[in-house]
């Protein structure tokens, strides 16, 4: 069965600050794919980034990036230099050959004060 | 650009009602999903299709049915609306291993 554990449910930074959120996966798959969306308050998902589990290496998107570790199952996104723009709601899913569908992490609420 | 739009934004039902969220796609995606969101609980999977009049049940599939009579097209149906399905109801497409695209998301209330 798949399971994606987002610990953090709710998390508050200064604008600038750089914040981390975690994403701890399960899976008995070897082929699957991890997916990162953003929901900001008009409640539409936004896609951010797919990455396949044979490619461990860590992406960078302008203030974005993402530390995928299969050694500890986690898939992790850092937001360096927040802005108030970034406040939303984040979430990490999973998909693997089991399951067509995603399965979604309980997410993670980000808030940037100015 | 491509679009998953939902019928409404917003709905008020009454308790009892047959309540139809429409869900369309411009992507001639084969696979089609509608997932209820609830605070603290993520997306949960009610219903997936993956290909015209073929349906699977998701995580939470009761008191829901669906309808796929054409590709583009997805429809949940509440076949007796209660409150317990009070809730932000997400349309969603993809081909098999490429991203989900999300609708607007219609966010119901069953009084």
């Amino acid at each position: 069965a798949q399971k994606v554990t987002q610990a953090q449910t709710e998390i508050s930074v200064v604008e600038k600050e750089d914040v981390t959120l975690d994403c701890v996966y399960e899976t008995r798959d070897t082929t699957y794919y991890l997916f990162w969306y953003k929901q900001p308050p008009s409640g539409e998902l936004v896609f951010l980034i797919r990455r396949n589990s044979f490619d461990e290496q860590n992406e960078i998107s302008g203030r974005y990036s993402w530390n995928f570790q299969k050694s500890t199952s986690s898939f992790n996104f850092t937001i360096t230099a927040s802005q108030v723009v970034d406040s939303a709601v984040y979430f990490c899913a999973l998909r693997d050959t089991g399951r067509r569908a995603l399965t979604f992490g309980s997410g993670t609420r980000l808030q940037v004060q100015p | 650009d491509v679009k998953v739009t939902q019928s409404s934004r917003y709905l008020v039902k009454r308790t009892g009602e047959k309540v139809f969220l429409e869900c369309v796609q411009d992507m001639d995606h084969e696979n089609m999903f509608w997932y209820r969101q609830d605070p603290g609980l993520g997306l949960r999977l009610i219903y997936f299709s993956y290909d015209v009049k073929m349906k699977e049940k998701g995580d939470i599939p009761e008191g829901y049915s669906v309808s796929r009579e054409k590709k583009e097209r997805f429809s949940l149906i509440l076949e007796s609306a209660s409150t317990n399905q009070t809730s932000m109801y997400l349309c969603a497409s993809h081909t098999r291993w490429t991203e989900a695209f999300f609708g607007q998301g219609t966010r119901l209330t069953v009084v």
